[in-house]
């Protein structure tokens, strides 16, 4: 019941694009839903973070859409740039978070 | 404001070794976390601190790693004796309180160790 799935494990969007990654959860417990971006050498950092009393949160080209019936959540990241290019880990949990396995984003210029 | 610290950034050991990891957590920050990262997966969290005392433990292997935060500050990580599946990169976070709306964890930029 701790398992968060990720999908897909890579992504390669062109610049301009819509680059979507996908998460289920088992725990109906979990409140907290951040997506969080690493780039290589470094710590994961916040991007985006949504509970579960909204479906859907923007900032920016950033947006979670939250299905709570469905257990999953996802990342949309609109008009994809070079510089997006990462690693992307969806987690759940509260202060102690459960984290997928991570999407590797490449946009492509 | 400082982020978190971490040192030392690399470590190669040979298996059955020792080795110790140090974090400094952001100043005012309560809870300190320790994961695991190992390549091509997810963080998995090993220990968490809440000021100075233990909250979590429960995926760290005790007859091999041991963790410590003196002074509801600084925390040290050790690893004695390593094995090969140890290679990973030692992840270390801070929140202010696992009680705040927020919940972000701030991270460190990591200890990767390799074990031969």
């Amino acid at each position: 019941q701790q398992q968060v799935k990720q999908s897909p494990q890579s992504l390669i969007v062109q610049k301009g694009g819509i680059s979507i990654i996908n998460c289920a959860y088992e725990n109906t417990a979990f409140d907290y839903f951040p997506w969080y971006q690493q780039f290589p050498g470094k710590g994961p950092a916040l991007l985006i973070a949504i509970r579960p009393d909204v479906s859907e949160k923007k900032e920016g080209r950033f947006t979670i859409s939250f299905n709570k019936s469905a257990k999953q959540f996802s990342l949309h990241i609109m008009d994809s740039q070079p510089g997006d290019s990462a690693t992307y880990f969806c987690a759940a949990g509260w202060s102690k978070l459960v984290f997928g396995a991570g999407t590797i984003l490449r946009v492509k210029s | 404001e400082a982020g978190v610290a971490q040192s030392p950034r690399y470590k190669i050991i040979e298996k059955r070794q020792s080795v110790a990891f140090w974090c400094n957590p952001i100043s005012g920050h309560a809870t300190l976390y320790w994961y695991q990262q190992i390549l091509g997966q997810g963080p998995k969290l090993l220990i968490q601190f809440q000021n100075n005392g233990v909250v979590d433990d429960s995926q760290l292997p005790k007859d091999r790693f041991s963790a410590e935060r003196l002074k509801g500050v600084d925390s040290t990580l050790k690893i004695q004796p390593a094995k090969l599946e140890d290679s990973a990169v030692y992840l270390c976070a801070s929140s202010l309180d696992p009680g705040q709306l927020t919940g972000e964890l701030f991270f460190g930029e990591g200890s990767r160790l390799t074990v031969l």
